[in-house]
């Protein structure tokens, strides 16, 4: 596709219940990123794949977090036994390579709210 | 470590005039800077970046930054401020070694513009 997508748009789940939210990066982007925005903690980096490994997970809060990267394309984000504190935005971003001068593409986000 | 800090969490200005954004890091090797401006409802969209080529760097919609090494600092401006920037800005800072390239983010500014 012309963009990062992400699936869903918006999310509505009660407490304690798993989450699966979806990143579609660019075509031929090789690296893959995830990051979350809250109120009360900014933009913060969750966790990069390159191809389908995950080389830096050190942003993931909890291991209620996971993620996987197949096909050196789709990525999902699960977030298991979900809690309030999990409500954000979950921005996917796709770069060219894993290098710091290169632009990151930012998907349109998915608003996770957890009630 | 990296880090960086924007100063002012909120900038008014009235159309025409001067936008200056400010954006200083903190870094131990050379970094790569970048301005990201985020719509309502929308993900991150890429302004410009600086990746150690010219000191001064022109992005998009009239946007330009300069990166001060002395001062640590890469602060965007535009000289004549239209309705349409109105949007939150986040500098970003990433490492230039390594395969870790995540982005480290400032908490934002929004910019309003007035008439």
């Amino acid at each position: 596709g012309a963009g990062v997508s992400q699936s869903p748009s918006n999310k509505v789940t009660e407490k304690g219940k798993d989450v699966e939210l979806r990143c579609d990066p660019i075509s031929g982007h090789t690296a893959l990123y995830w990051y979350r925005q809250s109120l009360g903690q900014g933009l913060e980096f969750l966790i990069y794949f390159q191809g389908n490994s995950a080389p830096d997970k050190s942003g993931l809060p909890s291991d209620r977090f996971s993620a996987e990267r197949t096909g050196g394309s789709v990525s999902t984000l699960t977030i298991q036994r979900t809690q309030q504190e999990d409500s954000a935005v979950y921005l996917c971003a796709s770069s060219s390579f894993p290098q710091g001068s290169e632009t990151q593409y930012f998907g349109p986000g998915t608003r996770l709210l957890v009630l | 470590a990296q880090s960086v800090t924007q100063l002012g969490s909120h900038v008014s200005v009235s159309e025409g005039a001067l936008v200056l954004l400010r954006c200083n890091y903190s870094s131990s090797v050379p970094p790569y800077l970048f301005w990201y401006v985020q719509y309502p409802n929308q993900g991150l969209q890429l302004l410009l970046k600086y990746t150690s080529a010219a000191t001064l760097v022109k992005g998009i919609n009239g946007f330009e930054a300069e990166f001060k090494k002395s001062e640590t600092s890469f602060h965007l401006t535009k000289p004549s401020a239209h309705m349409s920037d109105a949007a939150e800005y986040f500098c970003a800072v990433s490492a230039p070694t390594g395969t870790a390239s995540k982005l480290t983010f400032g908490t934002g500014t929004r910019l309003q513009v007035t008439l």
